[in-house]
């Protein structure tokens, strides 16, 4: 089973304006991280943002924050005020705890973002 | 810190040829970990280590490749001989520990191409 699943293989927004990126996840472990990370057309992976299982409150950083909906186990990324710079492939990430494998970092397929002026 | 660093950037090699790519993970880390990235197949984890020992190359794709640590700052992936299907992107990760919160530090990848 996919433990990571990204649904939207491409989404496009208009420049200036908020977009979402759907992340959903599969564990039975009570303690995971979650990641976004970015692949522009240049190739590296940039780390984004990071939101613990047991964190109370939704990750912010900068424009990004995610929208953790733990009982939907899903994990969206918002991105607000889209910028051209921000298209790139985006991609979801997940590190299993307490039941072993815990250092591996297991990701979706990703979504590829286009920011249009 | 400058990062994880990888060489060489690109690489074009003839079929049957040896590839070796190079890793320099970020010092203080004790994992360091091999991902490939095609458009078919996305990010596919081939090998970690820990504190240089192997710990899990079930990803692997077959005896072709292989890759060692030699210690903390340095890390090779081989493949013998290399085919067409080979061609990928090839990325040297490391993180700090095996914590949930720790996420990955990743080089620039390796462009390698088989023809």
């Amino acid at each position: 089973a996919q433990k990571i699943t990204q649904t939207q293989p491409g989404m496009f927004v208009q420049e200036k304006e908020a977009v979402t990126l759907d992340c959903t996840y599969d564990t039975s472990d009570p303690s995971y991280g979650l990641f976004w990370y970015k692949q522009p057309s240049s190739g590296e992976m940039i780390f984004l943002i990071y939101q613990g299982s047991y964190d109370q409150q939704n990750a912010t950083e900068g424009r990004y924050s995610l929208n953790f909906q733990k009982a939907r186990k899903s994990a969206n990324l918002v991105i607000s005020a889209s910028q051209l710079g921000d298209s790139a492939m985006y991609f979801c990430a997940m590190r299993e705890g307490l039941r072993g494998g815990s250092e591996k970092l297991v990701f979706g397929k990703g979504t590829k973002l286009t920011v249009n002026p | 810190d400058a990062g994880v660093i990888q060489s060489p950037r690109h690489e074009v090699t003839e079929m049957g040829q040896e590839v070796t790519l190079r890793c320099k993970p970020i010092s203080g880390h004790d994992y360091l970990f091999w991902y490939r990235q095609t458009m078919m197949r996305g990010l596919e984890l081939l090998i970690y280590f820990n504190n240089n020992v192997p710990i899990d190359d079930s990803g692997m794709p077959e005896d072709r490749f292989s890759a060692k640590m030699p210690n903390a700052s340095f890390s090779t992936l081989k493949i013998q001989p290399s085919e067409p299907r080979d061609s990928a992107v090839y990325f040297c990760a490391s993180s700090l520990g095996a914590q949930v919160s720790y996420g990955y530090t990743f080089g620039s990848g390796t462009r390698l191409t088989v023809v």
